[in-house]
């Protein structure tokens, strides 16, 4: 399988704060993806990135941003966490035919 | 915007019944994926769908994509509890140097033993 990792698997943080989660890779893949799971939506891409400064929104976008300095990292940073934002989050990459995701960070907002 | 409507939303069986979960479009997609999601991990591929009318077999599930690949179908035969999950369905376009994929919202399975 494909090495990836996301950390932290879970987080609470306060309203108004900043939060920055991680997504690892070890497969030198150019494109990374960011989601978000919330019931009855199913996954939003928030963010993707395809190469290494290289990065583009999705269709949920406002209030993240994202960052890509190394291949192997793709970091998404909440500037101002909402509770509007909590959900679960899931970073992917693409494989030979489909996606492989990470095992997701459970962020909930308080 | 490419929407793909899954259907049903849940559904809940005994172990041994026939399952279809749907997967509609009006958009055309240049491949259709399918992935199981357990709780607290993330989707996994099952299969992936590229040719109109492309039936593939993975043990009791069969998936079928349309002719017009603009929609998808999963049939799993005599469900068994170790089916329980959240189905999800994906289609691809692809255009120059991105690939981006559009999720239904899923069939959340119980097959109840």
């Amino acid at each position: 399988d494909a090495g990836i990792t996301q950390s932290p698997r879970h987080k609470v943080t306060e309203t108004g704060t900043p939060v920055t989660l991680r997504c690892h890779q070890t497969e030198n893949h150019r494109y990374m993806y960011w989601y978000r799971q919330d019931p009855g939506h199913g996954l939003r891409l928030i963010h993707y990135s395809y190469g290494v400064k290289d990065t583009d929104k999705g269709e949920v976008s406002d209030g993240y941003s994202v960052s890509r300095s190394k291949t192997e990292d793709f970091l998404l940073t909440l500037e101002s966490a909402t509770s509007s934002q909590t959900s679960v989050y899931f970073c992917a990459i693409p494989g030979i035919s489909g996606y492989t995701f990470g095992s997701g960070t459970r962020l909930t907002v308080v | 915007t490419q929407l793909l409507e899954q259907s049903p939303q849940f559904l809940s069986i005994q172990e041994g019944e026939n399952l279809t979960v749907y997967c509609n479009s009006s958009s055309v997609f240049s491949s259709l994926q399918w992935y199981r999601q357990e709780p607290g991990e993330g989707p996994v591929l099952l299969v992936t769908v590229v040719t109109g009318g492309e039936v593939k077999k993975l043990k009791r599930l069969t998936f079928q994509f349309g002719d017009a690949r603009k929609d998808s179908s999963l049939h799993i035969t005599a469900a068994q509890p170790g089916d329980t999950g959240l189905y999800l369905c994906a289609g691809a376009s692809s255009g120059g140097s991105n690939y981006k994929l559009t999720f239904g919202k899923g069939t959340l399975l119980t097959v109840n033993p």
